[in-house]
């Protein structure tokens, strides 16, 4: 099983939709979460960090459900310029940090 | 904003060259990555560094070997290059445990 495991997609929604992706992570131990967006030939760019209590920052809402063990990002009224890829990063107690393999978007006018 | 540099967005290079790529961050951040990133492989850790002259390998390490002889810099070394070293290479860097990374533009390697 990999250590963090996001679903490929691609999730493919008009504008104005609502989408959530989950991320699942094996090490109970985590601690720092986030996530990414990365378009096309370019950097990953951080989105936003996870927070226990769950944070917001316009359109998107992150959630962390350590029960489970998975964190997720919700985007509401999508945009055609929200077509990227998405990547979970986690971190344990230790320097490394473990990012999925990502979830394509394609928002459609 | 934190500022992560690396030196050339493209190369292209030779089978046996001795490549370097070199990352550079402005926020006197301990810690600094190297990864490379390929079509349905995800981003893999080659080399970390924590401190100063300080480095510890990563998931893939063989073939490459690196050096972080001033804490700004963190430089990436192929010492005989390889066409499975094509690749995008991804430098980052990050503060304490509980800050994000923040990437550099990224390299993309091509070994002819």
């Amino acid at each position: 099983r990999k250590e963090v495991e996001q679903d490929p997609g691609p999730f493919n929604v008009p504008e104005g939709a609502t989408v959530a992706f989950n991320c699942t992570y094996s090490n109970s131990a985590s601690q720092s979460f986030f996530w990414y967006r990365q378009d096309c030939r370019k950097e990953p760019k951080l989105l936003m960090s996870v927070y226990s209590s769950g944070n917001e920052d316009g359109r998107f809402t992150a959630q962390l459900n350590r029960a489970s063990q998975y964190i997720s990002l919700l985007i509401r009224d999508s945009k055609l310029s929200d077509s990227a890829t998405y990547l979970c990063a986690v971190r344990g107690g230790g320097l490394k940090t473990i990012f999925g393999a990502g979830t394509r978007l394609f928002v459609k006018a | 904003d934190v500022k992560v540099t690396q030196s050339s967005r493209y190369l292209v290079k030779r089978t046996g060259e001795k490549v370097f790529l070199e990352c550079v961050q402005d926020m006197d951040h301990e810690n600094m990555f190297w990864y490379r990133q390929d079509p349905g492989l995800g981003l893999r850790l080659i080399y970390f560094s924590y401190d100063v002259k300080m480095k510890e390998k990563g998931d893939i390490p063989e073939g490459y070997s690196v050096s972080r002889e001033k804490k700004e810099r963190f430089s990436l070394i192929l010492e005989s290059a390889s066409t499975n070293q094509t690749s995008m290479y991804l430098c980052a860097s990050r503060g304490d445990n509980n800050q994000p990374q923040h990437f550099g533009d990224g390299t993309r390697l091509s070994i002819l």
